[in-house]
């Protein structure tokens, strides 16, 4: 079946420090890739996504994600997080003709 | 500007009621879906749209019910509520006719407690 895996529930990091989050799928077919953000409160919007081409994709708010086919991953990275990007991020992967599955989620919190 | 529109933010229900959450979406989107959210499970697809008059299930879509008459407007039904329907619900749209390459565009819920 298929599914999509976040392995990291929280993840803190201080101001400055460069980020990755991590996301592994499972699906058999070429997948359609996303990355979500979540304030709280809010609903979500769309970080970045990925369908083809180029395995590093780059998406707002200086965030990027590299496809990973071997490892079955997609994981989201940033240089240098800022206060700001204290949320929850969510994996998602399109499957099957028209369904978006998403991962349960990392919370990410800022350090001064 | 309004994008996905959900009514209403906040229910309480008790256990049996039944109600309907609205979402309309003013983007012309052909898919639309609805998912919910619950702590530490993510968001989960309970049904979703291709079209009018098309409806498929999701993952969890047990105590549901939808229907899609017309393009902008994808109401989701508890036709008896449980404590386990507790949750945030978030409808989503996406102009892709083929749901799972497109940009999904959230509304901003609507939190719903059963007692």
């Amino acid at each position: 079946a298929q599914s999509v895996t976040q392995p990291d529930i929280h993840i803190t990091v201080s101001e400055g420090a460069s980020l990755e989050l991590r996301c592994n799928y499972s699906y058999g077919a070429t997948p359609y890739l996303f990355w979500y953000v979540q304030s709280p409160g809010q609903g979500l919007q769309l970080l970045l996504k990925y369908f083809s081409g180029d395995t590093l994709v780059q998406g707002i708010k200086g965030f990027e994600a590299e496809f990973k086919r071997s490892q079955s991953s997609f994981n989201l990275r940033k240089p240098s997080v800022h206060w700001s990007d204290a949320a929850e991020y969510f994996c998602a992967v399109g499957v099957g003709d028209d369904k978006i599955i998403f991962g349960k989620g990392t919370r990410l919190h800022i350090l001064p | 500007n309004a994008g996905v529109t959900q009514t209403p933010k906040f229910q309480v229900l008790k256990t049996g009621q039944s109600m309907t959450l609205q979402c309309a979406q003013d983007m012309n989107h052909e898919y639309m879906s609805w998912y919910r959210q619950d702590p530490g499970m993510g968001l989960r697809l309970i049904h979703y749209s291709v079209g009018a008059g098309i409806t498929d299930q999701g993952e969890v879509p047990n105590g549901y019910n939808v229907s899609r008459s017309t393009t902008e407007d994808f109401p989701l039904r508890l036709l008896s509520a449980a404590p386990s329907q507790t949750s945030v619900y978030f409808c989503a749209s996406s102009y892709s006719p083929s749901g799972k390459s497109g940009e999904l565009f959230f509304g901003e819920g609507s939190r719903l407690t059963v007692l």
